[in-house]
């Protein structure tokens, strides 16, 4: 099973400011990483997958780079609204799997 | 707009079995692969079971393997969770989440679009 590692576990960030979250695999997982948007109370929302495309409805502030084991979600400006936990998610090999989570939290 | 909606969680005690269902609209729901996601209080997310669009195959994470089982009626566009023999492990908000590929086939099957807002599985005496 791939291991997925998400650092940090919290990030402190003022609104309007650039925040960038890391996701690392224990192997490589090629392009197949997709990251979601967790609010407290709520359902997980689909961001990125192909480890760069956004999703459906999902704001140009957000973007994804990497591949094989290193992945970043750089959120360029960010807004009241994107304070939540965010996860990585590898669906390269069976199972899938998902790293701990970032929580962004207001600075 | 894509609508998932799940029922039939509550209090079982270990041992116990549970039945969930996830009503979907919105959506040409015989076309798409479906799974359930599970998170425990305070904990991240876990993947636990996948059935193709028509259900046809069948796959489980091995925590549950041989105790739940995942299954669909198409012409009702419901999907199901049936768990039994439930541990206090299994204590968790469990999602339906709708796969964004049609007909997809490997990885691909397993990037979920849509989610429903979960329902809470307690196994507790």
């Amino acid at each position: 099973e791939i291991v997925m590692t998400q650092s940090p576990a919290t990030l402190s960030v003022s609104p309007g400011e650039r925040a960038t979250l890391s996701c690392r695999a224990s192997q490589s997982v090629s392009s197949n990483l997709a990251w979601y948007q967790q609010k407290p109370g709520q359902a997980p929302r689909l961001l990125i997958y192909g480890a760069s495309t956004r999703a459906t409805g999902i704001p140009a502030r957000f973007s994804g780079s990497g591949s094989g084991t290193e992945f970043t979600l750089t959120i360029s400006s960010l807004q009241s609204e994107d304070f939540a936990v965010y996860y990585c998610q590898q669906y390269n090999n069976w199972p899938t799997t998902f790293g701990q989570g970032t929580k962004v939290e207001i600075k | 707009q894509v609508q998932l909606v799940e029922s039939g969680g509550g209090v079982v005690q270990p041992g116990g079995s549970l039945r969930l269902s996830c009503a979907a609209s919105g959506f040409t729901f015989s076309s798409y692969g479906m799974h359930w996601v599970r998170q425990a209080p305070g904990k991240g997310l876990e993947w636990v079971a996948f059935i193709r669009y028509d259900g046809s195959n069948k796959y489980y994470a091995d925590s549950v393997k041989g105790r739940f089982t995942i299954s669909r009626d198409n012409s009702k566009n419901t999907l199901y969770l049936q768990m039994n023999s439930l541990r206090a492990e299994d204590t968790a908000v469990y999602y339906c989440a709708k796969g964004r590929l049609g007909y997809c086939s490997g990885g691909s099957c397993y990037v979920f679009d849509y989610w429903g807002q979960g329902t809470l599985v307690t196994v507790s005496s």
